[in-house]
């Protein structure tokens, strides 16, 4: 079974502008969440979607959106890009099944704001 | 903000030897799970404790839970130079819909040298 994709790996953006990144999940997992990672604030969580509906957010600004796909992929976007967005996100896919929670990661996209 | 709180923050252990790292929560959880992250990529789950449970072992680790004390251990015995990586555990909180929300401690940075 192939992992958790994301893309792009890499991109640099600068103030002002917006990103979109994509996610595709393990086949067969309903679950999406996003997790932004940063050397000062640690791993935080951004959503959770299941089924296309967005079922948890953490706590972070408006900027910060997703949306999920009748296939399970999710994008997220972040509009009005500030410096302090400049971090690796990660995705992770779950099945949720049995009510375990076992979350299994992309390699992440490290985007970086200038 | 990180729920939480990982000890030691870095540890740095010789090829044979075991590696023993603690973490702390706050709330009710209904699992605990242990990640590794190695060189900032993406994260890889290792183990996965449910709050009923209070010790479990896959291959070379052994993970326990106190939920009375709100903490759990990850023992990595007989370590090898590419167990090298940082180390999270991340809780579920019990209850509500956070299905797959997690909130993930600080990390422990594990140097193994040859």
């Amino acid at each position: 079974k192939a992992g958790v994709t994301q893309t792009p790996r890499y991109l640099i953006k600068t103030r002002g502008q917006q990103v979109t990144l994509s996610c595709s999940p393990i086949s067969g997992h309903r679950s999406v969440s996003w997790y932004q990672q940063t050397p000062g604030q640690g791993l935080q969580f951004l959503f959770e979607y299941f089924s296309e509906t967005q079922r948890n957010k953490g706590n972070f600004p408006g900027r910060f959106s997703g949306r999920q796909f009748s296939n399970s992929r999710s994008e997220m976007n972040v509009s009005t890009l500030e410096l302090g967005d400049s971090a690796l996100y990660l995705c992770a896919s779950s099945n949720l099944a049995g009510g375990n929670n076992e979350q299994f990661f992309g390699p992440g996209t490290r985007l970086t704001v200038l | 903000s990180q729920q939480g709180e990982e000890d030691p923050q870095a540890l740095s252990i010789q090829e044979g030897e075991n590696a023993t790292m603690n973490c702390s929560y706050k709330t009710s959880i209904n699992n605990l799970q242990w990640y590794r992250q190695n060189s900032g990529r993406g994260l890889v789950h290792l183990i996965l404790i449910r709050s009923n449970e209070r010790e479990k072992h896959s291959g070379r680790l052994r993970v326990t839970l106190d939920t009375s004390k709100k903490s759990s251990s990850l023992l990595i015995t007989a370590s090898r130079a590419a167990d090298t990586a940082s180390y999270f555990c991340a809780s579920r909180r019990a209850g509500g819909t956070s299905y797959g929300k997690l909130t993930f401690g600080q990390g422990t940075i594990l140097t193994v040298h040859p």
